[in-house]
C-alpha cells in the first residue's frame, strides 16, 4: 500500500504567523498534490508538482507558496497565516500517467486564530 | 475551470439496500472519472474508476458513464454498515496540466 505521511497532524497557529505543512511519500511518484478541505466546498486543489523542484499553481493558490525539494517531499507554507485558512489540509501523490490514481495522507488539521 | 456536481447531499439507506450516486461534470474531453471514499478523519481512498463510455463493475461496485450527458453514476448493491462514508466523485484533466477535480461529496450512513 502506498504510504503518503503528512506533518503536523495538528496545528494551532497566530494570525500573521508562518505555516510550514509537511508531506513525504515513499511511492516513489512524480506528481504531489495539496488540497483542502473545508465543510460546503470539498476538497479544492492549492498547488501540486511534477517532480521534484517543480510546482504549479492549483485553482486556489493565493497565499499559499510550494516548495519540492526532492522527490519525497513536498511543502505548503503560509507565509501569512489568516483565519481563512483554517481548514483540514491533505497531501496526495500519483505516477504519472492518464487517470493515476492518488494516494492521500491522513491530514493536517490548521486553525488559525 | 472543469465543475463537477454530486447529488444527493446526504443519504440514508437500510442495510442491503442499493445505493445510488451521482455525478455531473462540464468537460467531455475529461480523460477519467474516479470515485473515492472517506471516512471520518482520514483522508479519501480511491475505489474505481472508468476511463470509456459504458460501465464498470467491480465486486459490490458498479459505474455507469455516459460522456454524451456528462454524467457518472456508482452503484453499490448489498450496502453494508461499514460502507458510511463519504464519497467523493473525481474527474482527472490530462495534458499540460493534469490533476484531479472533486466534487463536494455525497454522505452515506447505512443503517443495520
Amino acid at each position: 500500500e502506498a504510504a503518503v505521511t503528512q506533518s503536523p497532524r495538528n496545528k494551532v497557529a497566530v494570525t500573521g504567523g508562518k505555516v510550514t505543512l509537511s508531506c513525504n511519500q515513499t511511492n516513489n511518484h512524480n506528481n504531489m498534490y495539496w488540497y483542502r478541505q473545508d465543510t460546503g466546498h470539498g476538497l479544492r486543489l492549492i498547488h501540486y508538482s511534477y517532480g521534484a523542484g517543480s510546482t504549479e499553481k492549483g485553482d486556489i493558490p493565493d497565499g499559499y507558496k510550494a516548495s519540492r525539494p526532492s522527490q519525497e517531499n513536498f511543502s505548503l507554507i503560509l507565509e501569512l497565516a489568516t483565519p481563512s485558512q483554517t481548514s483540514v489540509y491533505f497531501c496526495a501523490s500519483g505516477a504519472r500517467n492518464s487517470g493515476n490514481t492518488l494516494y492521500f495522507g491522513e491530514g493536517s488539521r490548521l486553525i488559525v486564530v | 475551470q472543469e465543475k463537477v456536481q454530486q447529488s444527493p447531499e446526504s443519504l440514508i439507506v437500510p442495510e442491503g439496500a442499493m445505493v445510488s450516486l451521482n455525478c455531473s461534470f462540464s468537460d467531455s474531453a475529461s480523460q477519467s472519472i474516479w470515485w473515492y471514499q472517506q471516512h471520518p478523519g482520514k483522508g479519501p481512498k480511491a475505489l474505481i474508476s472508468i476511463f470509456s463510455n459504458g460501465n464498470k463493475k467491480e465486486g459490490r461496485l458498479t459505474v455507469y458513464l455516459n460522456r454524451a450527458s456528462l454524467h457518472v453514476s456508482l452503484h453499490i448493491k448489498d450496502s453494508q454498515p461499514s460502507d458510511s462514508a463519504v464519497y467523493l466523485c473525481a474527474v482527472y484533466s490530462g495534458g499540460s496540466n493534469a490533476k484531479l477535480t472533486f466534487g463536494k461529496g455525497t454522505k452515506l450512513s447505512v443503517k443495520s
